[in-house]
């Protein structure tokens, strides 16, 4: 059974980098799939924040390319996030999760790490 | 920024019918790219409930149905269980962003 497990502090200054860690159990990181992160702000919807496959290759939402940054680590099968210059808006939960793929043009989110809520204040 | 409308709230009485409808444009579900739905259950991370437009993962009941038509997708309930009070999302991919989207979302309500 495919698990993921978000970890990192829960609370960061402002203008300070927000650093997580995505632990992948019962499934090679180094499938077929590429590792996505998602984040919700509190009473807010779902918002797509990158992704990346297990050779380094990513792609990142164009609002937040500039201060986004995300590596994988094969040998301990867990994927990264860092977001820079973090401000209030960036208080979220942020989830990881792996992507399935059908015939190019089906792309999910299954499963969901339980989320981690990261908080941004002084 | 969600580029797929749904709206805000649903609700029903127990044991009836009720759709979401999920609104892309062109660069998303109108370009042939499918549309996923997640379940939220209230303080819990989103779940899969249907994947490729009307497929339901393994142990999602068949009171739940997707499809696709143009630029918008939908899912149905059936037979509305109190259970189902959660908030619902569509999700799909835009050749434009070349990444993902999601839905604004949709609280639904058993009355």
């Amino acid at each position: 059974q495919v698990q993921l497990q978000e970890s990192g502090p829960g609370l960061v200054k402002p203008s300070d980098t927000l650093s997580l860690t995505c632990a992948v159990s019962g499934y090679s990181i180094s499938s077929s799939n590429w590792w996505g992160w998602i984040r919700q702000p509190p009473g807010k919807g779902l918002e797509w924040i990158g992704y990346i496959y297990y050779s380094g290759s990513t792609y990142y939402n164009p609002s937040l390319k500039s201060r986004v940054t995300m590596s994988v680590d094969t040998s301990k099968n867990q994927f990264s996030l860092k977001l820079s210059s973090v401000t209030a808006v960036d208080t979220a939960v942020y989830y990881c999760a792996r992507i399935n793929e059908d015939r190019g043009v089906s792309n999910w989110f299954d499963p969901w790490g339980q989320g981690t809520l990261v908080t941004v204040s002084s | 920024q969600s580029v797929l409308t749904q709206p805000p709230s649903v609700s029903g009485a127990p044991g009836q019918r009720v759709t979401i409808s999920c609104t892309g444009s062109s660069s998303n579900i109108g370009a042939g790219y499918d549309v996923h739905w997640y379940q939220q259950l209230p303080g819990t991370a989103p779940k899969l409930l249907i994947y490729g437009n009307s497929n339901r993962p393994s142990g999602v009941p068949d009171r739940f149905s997707g499809s696709k038509s143009g630029t918008s997708a939908s899912l149905a309930i059936t037979g509305l269980q109190a259970e189902d009070e959660a908030d619902y999302y569509c999700q799909s991919y835009d050749s434009s962003l070349s990444g993902f989207v999601f839905g604004t979302g949709t609280k639904v309500t058993v009355l």
